[in-house]
C-alpha cells in the first residue's frame, strides 16, 4: 500500500539549531516526493520536490530509496521557519498526492 | 495572477442535507485536484479533474462526487451530510495533468456538518 509517514507530531527546537523533519514512505515503483508547508495563517504551499534537487530557503531534502525516506533537513532553524510541514508522494502519472500526517515545527527564540 | 479561490469559505450544515463547493482554478490551469483534511485522517485525495474528465478517484464513498466545466472550474458535492463529513476541503490546481506541475492549493471550505 502507498503510504507516507511522519512518525513526529511536533518538533520544537531553539533557534539557530540543526532541523531534521522524518518522512518515510512505502510505495511500489518510482514515486516523486515532496515537502510542503503550511504557515499560520497561509495556504498550503511547496516547498521542495526531490526530482528539482534544490535548497529552498536553507531546506534540503534526500531522497533515500533504499531506506524509503526522505527527511528534510536545515542546518540553522530560523524563528519564520515555524509552520506545518507534509511530506508527500505521488506517482509520476497521476496528480493524486498522498500526504503524510504533518509535523508541527517550533522554533523558539 | 490570481490564485486559487474556493466558495464558500464557511459552511454550516445539518446531517442529511446535500452541500456543492466550488473552487476556480488559476488561470490556464487545467486540472483540479481536492482534499479533505480532517484532525484523525489528515489530508486525503478525493479526485482529480482535468479536461471535465475525472482521471482519479480516492476511497470516498459515492456521496462524494464532483464535475469539471469547461472554463477548468469545478464545483464537489456531497450527498446525505454526515457529522464525519466536517473537515476542510481543499482544492489544488495545476497546468497540466499529473503531477509534472506543482498543485497550487486554494484557502479551503471549512464544513461543519450538525
Amino acid at each position: 500500500a502507498q503510504r507516507v509517514t511522519q512518525p513526529e507530531k511536533l518538533l520544537s527546537v531553539f533557534k539557530g539549531a540543526p532541523v531534521e523533519l522524518k518522512c518515510n514512505y512505502s510505495y511500489s515503483g518510482s514515486p516523486e516526493l515532496f515537502w510542503y508547508v503550511q504557515y499560520s495563517r497561509q495556504r498550503l504551499q511547496l516547498l521542495l520536490r526531490h526530482i528539482s534537487r534544490e535548497s529552498i530557503k536553507g531546506f534540503t531534502a534526500d531522497l533515500n530509496k533504499g531506506e524509503t525516506s526522505f527527511h528534510l533537513k536545515k542546518p540553522f532553524a530560523q524563528e519564520e521557519d515555524s509552520a506545518m510541514y507534509y511530506c508527500a508522494l505521488s506517482s509520476s502519472n497521476t496528480g493524486k498526492l498522498i500526504f503524510g500526517q504533518g509535523t508541527t515545527l517550533q522554533v523558539k527564540p | 495572477k490570481a490564485g486559487v479561490t474556493q466558495t464558500p469559505r464557511y459552511l454550516i450544515k445539518t446531517r442529511g442535507q446535500q452541500v456543492t463547493l466550488s473552487c476556480s482554478p488559476i488561470s490556464g490551469h487545467r486540472s483540479v485536484s481536492w482534499y479533505q483534511q480532517t484532525p484523525g485522517q489528515g489530508l486525503q485525495f478525493l479526485f482529480e479533474y482535468f479536461s471535465e474528465t475525472q482521471r482519479n478517484k480516492g476511497n470516498f464513498p459515492g456521496r462524494f462526487s464532483g464535475r469539471q466545466f469547461s472554463n477548468s472550474r469545478s464545483e464537489m458535492n456531497v450527498s446525505t451530510l454526515e457529522l464525519g463529513d466536517s473537515a476542510l476541503y481543499l482544492c489544488a490546481s495545476s497546468r497540466d495533468q499529473g503531477i509534472k506541475d506543482e498543485q497550487y492549493f486554494g484557502p479551503g471550505t471549512r464544513l461543519t456538518v450538525t
